[in-house]
C-alpha cells in the first residue's frame, strides 16, 4: 500500500538536545512538505520541498532545519534554537508543488522535558 | 495575504442532527477550496475539495459549494453519526507559481453524541 510513514509516534526529549522526525513516502511524489500543529491553532508550514535537493522555508522555519536527499526521504530536525519544540510535527506529500491534494502523515509528537 | 476563518468549536451534536461548520476565506487571486478531516491520533485526510466558483465537493454525505460572492466554504451534513467526531480542517490554496501553499483555518472539533 501507497502511503507516508512517520517514525516514532510518541518522541521525548531533553530541552537543548536536537532531535530528527523521519518522513518517508512511496507514492513517488515529488513534492513534501513539514507542518506543526499546536492545540487550538491551524496546521503551519515549516519547510517544503518540489524535487530532490531542494527545499524552501515555510511560514516559521526558525529552529528547524531539513534535508532532501532521496526523493522518499524528507526529514526534520527540530534543534535547541527552537524555542517552543514540544509540538504534532505532520508531514505530507503531493504529485507536484501545483497538485490539488496533500497526503498526510499520521504524525509525531514531540515532547521536549 | 492569504486567510482561512472557521467556525469556533467545539460544537456538539447529537446523532442524525444537521451539521454546519461555517468558513469564509480571503485570498489574492483565485484559490482552490478543501476541507480535511483529522481523527484522534491520526493525520489529515482529504475530505472534498472545490477548485472554481459554484463548484460543490462532496464525499461520506459532507458537502460543501465554493460561493466567490460570499467567499465562503460552508460545510454541511444532513444527518451526522458517532463516527463523523473528529477535527474538521478549511484550508485554502492560490496557485502562485513557486509558492503553492495551503493555508489552514485553525480547525473545528465536532463530538456526536448517540
Amino acid at each position: 500500500d501507497g502511503g507516508i510513514t512517520q517514525s516514532p509516534k510518541y518522541l521525548f526529549r531533553k530541552e537543548g538536545q536536537n532531535v530528527t522526525l523521519s518522513c518517508e513516502q512511496n507514492l513517488n511524489h515529488d513534492a513534501m512538505y513539514w507542518y506543526r500543529q499546536d492545540p487550538g491553532q491551524g496546521l503551519r508550514l515549516i519547510y517544503y520541498s518540489q524535487i530532490v535537493n531542494d527545499f524552501q522555508k515555510g511560514d516559521i522555519a526558525e529552529g528547524y532545519s531539513v534535508s532532501r536527499e532521496k526523493k522518499e526521504s524528507f526529514p526534520l530536525t527540530v534543534t535547541s534554537a527552537q524555542k517552543n519544540p514540544t509540538a504534532f510535527y505532520l508531514c505530507a506529500s503531493s504529485v507536484g508543488l501545483a497538485g490539488n491534494e496533500q497526503f498526510f502523515g499520521p504524525g509525531t509528537r514531540l515532547t521536549v522535558l | 495575504g492569504n486567510s482561512v476563518t472557521q467556525m469556533e468549536g467545539p460544537v456538539t451534536l447529537s446523532e442524525e442532527a444537521f451539521l454546519t461548520i461555517n468558513c469564509t476565506y480571503t485570498a489574492t487571486g483565485y484559490p482552490s477550496l478543501f476541507w480535511y478531516v483529522q481523527y484522534p491520533g491520526e493525520g489529515l485526510q482529504l475530505l472534498l475539495k472545490a477548485t472554481k466558483a459554484d463548484d460543490k465537493g462532496s464525499n461520506k454525505g459532507f458537502e460543501a459549494t465554493y460561493r466567490k460572492e460570499t467567499t465562503s466554504f460552508h460545510l454541511e451534513k444532513g444527518s451526522v453519526q458517532v463516527s463523523d467526531s473528529a477535527v474538521y480542517f478549511c484550508a485554502l490554496k492560490v496557485s502562485n507559481f513557486g509558492n503553492e501553499k495551503l493555508t489552514f483555518g485553525t480547525g473545528t472539533r465536532l463530538t456526536i453524541i448517540p
